[in-house]
């Protein structure tokens, strides 16, 4: 079946970059997102980037894609305190995650001063 | 615009006990979607909805029923709650599919339920 697997934590300094890793095992994943969750929060879209792509950039954010390996990696540059939080990676074989998203168990970033 | 809303927010019932959880969407989306979050573990999906009047299970639908009357809302029954339904649970809805990679899911700010 489908699974998705994430890192439980991740320490970082506060200006340095985070890189958060997700693998998984679906080959038509065909669209891959990143959520991040605040505490006591809802889920907010962060990114997402679809299999015939390498990689995206969104301002502080990178996002690799290698879809050999399964491999999907997020890297927020210049980590700040309002980083902190949990990154979920999911993904979906339809557009839009139309029968719903497999979620990984989510990366706690931690910032460290 | 609210997004997407949920209530109630927080809830506790005991065993056996049963209730409805209330998802309402402003965006006119066509896909909702019900999940549950427990500690150390992604969200899993229950129930979905592709359209007013149809449901489907998701990987957790056991326990739990839904209904789609109107296009904004997306109810999620317990009839006979147990405290293995303790747990956090997420809306979601989403556009019918675009062209430009934009429909994904927006999310629900949650329903924290203890079952005791």
């Amino acid at each position: 079946g489908e699974d998705v697997e994430q890192s439980l934590f991740l320490s970082v300094r506060e200006g340095d970059s985070s890189v958060i890793n997700c693998t998984y095992t679906d080959s038509s994943s065909t669209y891959l997102y990143w959520y991040k969750q605040e505490p006591g929060a809802g889920l907010q879209l962060l990114t997402y980037i679809f299999s015939n792509m390498d990689m995206k950039q969104d301002q502080r954010l990178t996002v690799l894609l290698n879809k050999k390996d399964k491999h999907l990696s997020l890297r927020i540059a210049d980590t700040q305190t309002g980083d902190s939080a949990i990154y979920f990676c999911a993904e979906s074989a339809t557009r839009g995650g139309a029968d719903g998203l497999t979620f990984g168990k989510g990366t706690h970033l931690i910032i460290q001063p | 615009n609210a997004g997407v809303t949920q209530t109630p927010k927080f809830r506790v019932l005991k065993t056996g006990q049963s209730m409805t959880l209330l998802c309402a969407q402003d965006m006119n989306h066509e896909y909702m979607y019900w999940y549950r979050q427990d500690p150390g573990m992604g969200l899993r999906l229950i129930h979905y909805s592709v359209g007013e009047g149809t449901t489907a299970k998701g990987e957790v639908p056991d326990g739990y029923n839904v209904s789609r009357l109107k296009k904004q809302n997306f109810l999620l029954g317990l009839e006979s709650a147990a405290p293995s339904q303790t747990s956090v649970y997420f809306c979601a809805s989403s556009r019918r599919l675009a062209g430009d990679g934009s429909d994904t899911q927006y999310f629900g700010p949650g329903t924290r339920l203890t079952v005791l």
